[in-house]
């Protein structure tokens, strides 16, 4: 069964202190492994698709690197407004997402 | 370009009773996943309608059932609501059932289960 854990659970930053977040993933033939943005009350909001080893995608502070095993979420020089959770999600063989439990980013003015 | 939007925001229920949530997909999408979050936790899938078949199902029991339209608008529908039901359910809409296209995500309905 696919497995996907996220650390850590959650990170307080003082804003413009760059940190990096971990997700790590068992699955038997990765279709591709994507990252969410969820704010408090709403539903999560597409942020990244990796494919392949080595892949690396970004998005203003945002950049997201994909291996074999795990990707990581950096977040560079944060500001307030990138307090949020951070889903992670693998799709393999098949047709749904299977999501980790979420890092919650705080970022302090 | 229209989002997924979902009904009704919130919903409170009592044990036994049967509830239906509402999705309307993103235009242009023909598939839609149905995902339970619970307080804490990340999304689990519980099923996915393309072209108005069910192709794929999570580790739900069969009290949890969908339907989707012409128009690739979809319903979930949950009988006998159990305490452990209580949870958001979000919707989410994608192109083709079987591509790696993103799912892009509704709101969510919060239902309570008293």
């Amino acid at each position: 069964e696919d497995q996907v854990t996220q650390s850590p659970e959650a990170l307080r930053l003082q804003e413009g202190e760059s940190s990096s977040l971990n997700c790590s993933y068992t699955v038997s033939g990765l279709r591709g492994l994507f990252w969410y943005r969820q704010d408090p009350g709403k539903g999560p909001e597409f942020l990244f698709t990796l494919y392949s080893a080595g892949e690396e995608k970004e998005k203003e502070r945002l950049k997201a690197t994909l291996t074999k095993k795990e990707s990581f979420l950096h977040i560079t020089a944060p500001k307030p407004e990138d307090s949020a959770t951070y889903l992670c999600a693998v799709r393999a063989n098949d047709y749904k997402l299977s999501f980790g439990a979420g890092t919650t980013v705080t970022v302090r003015a | 370009e229209t989002g997924v939007t979902q009904s009704p925001t919130h919903l409170i229920k009592t044990r036994g009773q049967q509830v239906t949530l509402r999705c309307s997909s993103q235009s242009g999408h023909n598939t839609v996943s149905w995902y339970q979050q619970a307080l804490g936790q990340g999304p689990q899938f519980i099923f996915q309608y393309y072209r108005e078949e069910e192709n794929g199902r999570g580790n739900f029991p069969p009290r949890f059932s969908g339907l989707q339209f012409p128009n690739y608008s979809s319903e979930l529908n949950v009988n006998a609501l159990e305490l452990d039901d209580s949870a958001l359910y979000l919707c989410a809409s994608s192109l083709g059932g079987g591509s790696n296209q993103p799912q892009h995500f509704g709101d969510g309905t919060r239902l309570s289960i008293l």
